[in-house]
């Protein structure tokens, strides 16, 4: 059974920190990585499809990271805005999605 | 233009009644999704289809039925529904190299 990890479970941050975390997952078999962004009261939406080792994206002040020989991803976001409060998950995409369990943010103005 | 659309938003119904919620994706998907949030707000895979055909069944109750009459439509059909089947839920689609989700907004089912 894939293994998909998030940490920290929840994070609170003040308006213009930059913060960071992390998603580890099995480095074996490696396909495809997924993040996405969940605001609540609304429904996840994709940021970013990672799939080779050192991939990095961009989107805005958001960034990732990629490593599958050691198995972990590091989402980024720099100078965090209130608008940014939300749950960001991974997955490991297959049969089905496997999704970690999240890291919950909240941004403070 | 909405890509993965869910109707009805909101279902209060009582507990032992029947219902379905209604699932429309317009980017031309093969693979369509239904999952439950479950009370700890993890989202838990229930069905997955492809190309109307079923491939996964995630150990749901006989009480749910999926239903795809084409690959743009997934509607979940909910018998004697009980007090635990309350529950926000998520309809997806995914296709293409990338394969990336894209969820409905979800349909809040309250059961009272």
């Amino acid at each position: 059974i894939l293994n998909v990890e998030q940490s920290p479970q929840s994070l609170h941050v003040q308006e213009g920190d930059s913060t960071n975390f992390t998603c580890s997952f099995p480095s074996s078999n490696f396909y495809a990585l997924h993040w996405y962004r969940w605001e609540t009261a609304k429904s996840p939406e994709a940021l970013f499809v990672m799939t080779l080792n050192g991939d990095e994206k961009k989107k805005g002040r958001i960034s990732a990271t990629l490593n599958t020989k050691e198995g972990y991803s590091y989402l980024y976001i720099k100078g965090s805005q209130p608008e940014d409060s939300a749950t960001y998950l991974c997955a490991l995409p297959g049969d089905k999605l496997i999704f970690g369990t999240g890291t919950r943010l909240q941004v403070f103005p | 233009d909405t890509a993965v659309s869910q109707t009805p938003k909101y279902l209060v119904t009582q507990m032992g009644n029947d219902k379905s919620i209604k699932c429309e994706q317009n980017l031309g998907h093969d693979t369509m999704y239904w999952y439950k949030q479950d009370s700890k707000k993890f989202l838990k895979i229930m069905f997955s289809y492809n190309n109307k055909e079923l491939i996964i069944n995630e150990t749901v109750p006989n009480r749910f039925s999926p239903k795809s009459p084409d690959k743009a439509h997934l509607n979940l059909h909910i018998n004697s529904l009980e007090l635990g089947d309350s529950a926000v839920y998520f309809c997806a689609s995914a296709g293409g190299r990338r394969y990336e989700q894209y969820f409905g907004p979800g349909t809040r089912l309250t059961v009272t």
